[in-house]
C-alpha cells in the first residue's frame, strides 16, 4: 500500500464546474498536510496547508479528516489556469510523503 | 529577490560519467532536499540535510552523492552506479513555523541519459 495515495485523473471538467480531490495517508503520526500545485514541467508549488479545522482560501477549500485518514481539495467556479496536477503531501516527524498527483483540465 | 536556484536546466550524462547537479538557496533557510519525480510517480527522496556539514540518506540515496559546506549549497551528485539516472530532478528547502514544516522547491533539473 502506497504511503499516499491519490486519483490520477485525468480530471476534465468545464469552466465554472466545482471538483473535488481526495488523498488518503497511511501514517496515523501525520502531523501536517499540504496540497502542492504542479504545472507540465514545472516544480511543485505550495497551494495551500490543511489545517485540522479546514481552511478556505478564496476558491480552494481543504479539509482534513484525521479519524478516516483522508485529505480533500474542493475548486469551486473552476478557471482555465487551474490546470495543473495536484499533490497531496503528508508530514509526519519531518518526513515528507508525496502522492503521485490527481491531474485536472479545465476546459472552455 | 530570494529563492531557490537549480542549475543546469537540462543535462546529459554518458554511460559510466558522474555529473553534478546544483542547488542553491538565500532563503537562509537550514534544511536541504533532494528528490527524484518520475513520470506516474510521487517524489522521492534521495538525500537530506538538517545543518552544515550533515546529511542523510533518503529511501533511494543508492547511486547519488551529496555536501553540505555551506548553508546555501547543496550539491547532489549522480555517479555512473546510479543506473536509471533519466529523471527531472528537485532541490527543496524547507522553514520550521509554528512547529510545521514547509517545503518550497527549486525549478528542477532534467536529467537525460546519451
Amino acid at each position: 500500500r502506497k504511503e499516499v495515495e491519490q486519483d490520477p485523473g485525468p480530471f476534465n471538467v468545464p469552466e465554472g464546474a466545482t471538483v473535488a480531490f481526495n488523498c488518503t495517508y497511511s501514517n496515523s503520526a501525520s502531523q501536517s498536510f499540504f496540497w502542492y500545485r504542479q504545472d507540465c514541467r514545472k516544480e511543485p508549488k505550495l497551494l495551500m496547508s490543511v489545517y485540522s479545522s479546514g481552511n478556505e482560501d478564496g476558491r480552494f477549500t481543504a479539509q482534513l479528516n484525521r479519524a478516516s485518514q483522508y485529505i480533500s481539495l474542493l475548486i469551486r467556479d473552476s478557471k482555465l489556469s487551474d490546470s495543473a496536477t495536484y499533490l497531496c503531501v503528508v508530514n509526519a516527524a519531518a518526513d515528507m510523503r508525496f502522492g503521485a498527483g490527481t491531474r485536472l483540465t479545465v476546459k472552455p | 529577490d530570494g529563492g531557490i536556484t537549480q542549475s543546469p536546466k537540462y543535462l546529459f550524462r554518458k554511460e559510466g560519467q558522474n555529473v553534478t547537479l546544483s542547488c542553491e538557496q538565500n532563503l537562509n533557510h537550514d534544511a536541504m532536499y533532494w528528490y527524484r519525480q518520475d513520470p506516474g510517480q510521487g517524489l522521492r527522496l534521495i538525500y537530506y540535510s538538517q545543518i552544515v556539514n550533515d546529511f542523510q540518506k533518503g529511501d533511494i540515496a543508492e547511486g547519488y552523492s551529496v555536501s553540505r559546506e555551506k548553508k546555501e549549497s547543496f550539491p547532489l551528485t549522480v555517479t555512473s552506479a546510479q543506473k536509471n539516472p533519466t529523471a527531472f530532478y528537485l532541490c527543496a528547502s524547507s522553514i520550521r513555523d509554528r512547529a510545521q514544516e514547509t517545503q518550497y522547491f527549486g525549478p528542477g533539473t532534467r536529467l537525460l541519459v546519451l
